[in-house]
């Protein structure tokens, strides 16, 4: 079946510790994203990617990074300058870049601070 | 810059009522509007979209007008069932761009 996987489900990070988040989709697609959903704030999206090698920041990019070295693949690393990284952290995909195309969500990773 | 704004939640209907959650945008170009649905634990799901004035977007008893005049895209179901209890989120997307969302609005149904 196609779709969008993310690893793991559940996550922990400890002070100072880096942690990298996990999206992989087999649609094909072209357009890669990552949200930060918080209680009462709807989705905030993070990163971006419309192309392989290819990534541009979001509203809240501060205290993350990403890559997009292969298609299928946008793993997010929530780094150690990121404050407050408590939240559910959502992975999509679309075909491209067109307005009208909807975007294809994973099932989120909850990443809690120790 | 693009902006969505919906009402606040929770909603609390009884199963069989009439359902609307308001929606408004601001935008600079002409959008997509979407109504997307998450279940407790899930991601979301696509619940309808419009990519033009006037459009209607429907499914599932779940309905929405792209309105250009009032720029609002209110989400309307005519009778509600429990299991239609989840968090509705409007959206709009301009090309080249990433979806930008509201805040969502929690639904819950009873019986």
């Amino acid at each position: 079946d196609g779709g969008i996987t993310q690893s793991p489900k559940y996550l922990f990070r400890k002070e100072g510790q880096n942690v990298t988040l996990s999206c992989e989709q087999n649609l094909n697609h072209d357009a890669m994203y990552w949200y930060r959903q918080d209680p009462g704030q709807g989705l905030r999206l993070i990163y971006y990617s419309q192309i392989v090698n290819d990534f541009q920041k979001g509203d809240i990019a501060e205290g993350y990074s990403v890559s997009r070295e292969k298609k299928e693949s946008f793993p997010l690393t929530v780094t150690s300058a990121q404050k407050n990284p408590t939240a559910f952290y959502l992975c999509a995909s679309s075909i491209g870049g067109q307005a009208n195309e909807k975007l294809f969500f994973g099932s989120g990773t909850q990443l809690s601070v120790l | 810059g693009n902006s969505v704004t919906q009402m606040e939640g929770p909603v609390t209907l009884s199963e069989e009522a009439f359902l609307t959650i308001n929606c408004t945008y601001t935008a600079t170009g002409y959008p997509s509007l979407f109504w997307y649905v998450q279940y407790p634990g899930e991601g979301l799901q696509l619940l309808l979209k419009a990519t033009k004035a006037d459009d209607k977007g429907s499914n599932k008893g779940f309905e929405a007008t792209y309105r250009k005049e009032t720029t609002s895209f209110h989400l309307e179901k005519g009778s509600v069932q429990v299991s239609d209890s989840a968090v509705y989120f409007c959206a709009l997307r301009d090309t080249g761009t990433a979806l930008i969302f509201g805040k969502g609005t929690t639904l819950s149904v009873s019986s």
